[in-house]
């Protein structure tokens, strides 16, 4: 157990509508980092934010967002849904924003598109 | 960015056998992480490595960060090490890590 937690770790939609993933990170963790992981695109770091504060942007499209709360958990919300949004989403924390120490991933929330 | 490749893509193995995974990077990293993708889809870490060497039980990890590659090299291969391994870099303090495409390990007894 990394000690970080998503929710929720299956989720089936219809395509135009909007879900939120939602990731708490470990304790004492101030960064936390979104990636997609699908078979074609492999694991795509799509944003980082750090104690608050969007940190690093990466391939995250415009139809998606995501928010980092003062209690530190965060949210990243995906709207207008196409299939090919079906996906792995990974949420991952780490102690500083910076590089030089380990980022740990959660389970993972599963995300089908039908 | 930084980019990462893996190689072998592919590695097939017969259980108590030994294998190399090897990670080249295109920059400088303060940060360089192996993972273990089991078939749940978890990714586990194994080794947080920018440089040097660390072993823990059956794997051991090398970086070398002058020549920009690192090496994961599992010995006494078990089934349950059947996996992806990905190896991940980081470069200046502030970016995330950036995956390679991963090497995929069945081990057959």
């Amino acid at each position: 157990d990394s000690g970080v937690t998503q929710t929720p770790k299956h989720l089936i939609t219809a395509t135009g509508q909007r879900v939120t993933l939602r990731c708490s990170p470990r304790s004492g963790d101030l960064s936390v980092y979104w990636y997609q992981q699908s078979l074609d695109q492999g694991l795509q770091f799509l944003i980082q934010y750090y104690n608050g504060e969007e940190r690093a942007k990466g391939n995250i499209l415009e139809r998606f967002s995501a928010q980092q709360f003062p209690d530190l958990h965060s949210e990243l919300n995906l709207s207008s849904l196409e299939l090919g949004d079906s996906a792995l989403y990974f949420c991952a924390s780490s102690e500083y924003g910076g590089g030089g120490n380990t980022i740990y991933f959660g389970e993972g929330s599963w995300l089908t598109v039908v | 960015g930084i980019q990462v490749e893996q190689s072998p893509p592919d590695l097939i193995l017969q259980e108590g056998a030994n294998s190399t995974l090897r990670c080249n990077f295109s920059d400088s990293v303060n940060n360089l992480q192996w993972f273990h993708q089991n078939p749940w889809g978890q990714l586990i870490n194994l080794f947080y490595i920018p440089s040097g060497t660390k072993q823990n039980g059956r794997l051991s990890a090398t970086t070398v960060a002058t020549e920009r590659y690192s090496l994961l090299y599992i010995s006494s291969s078990q089934t349950t090490d059947s996996g992806v391994y990905f190896c991940a870099a980081g470069g200046q303090a502030g970016t995330a890590l950036i995956f390679g495409k991963g090497t995929t390990l069945s081990v057959s007894s």
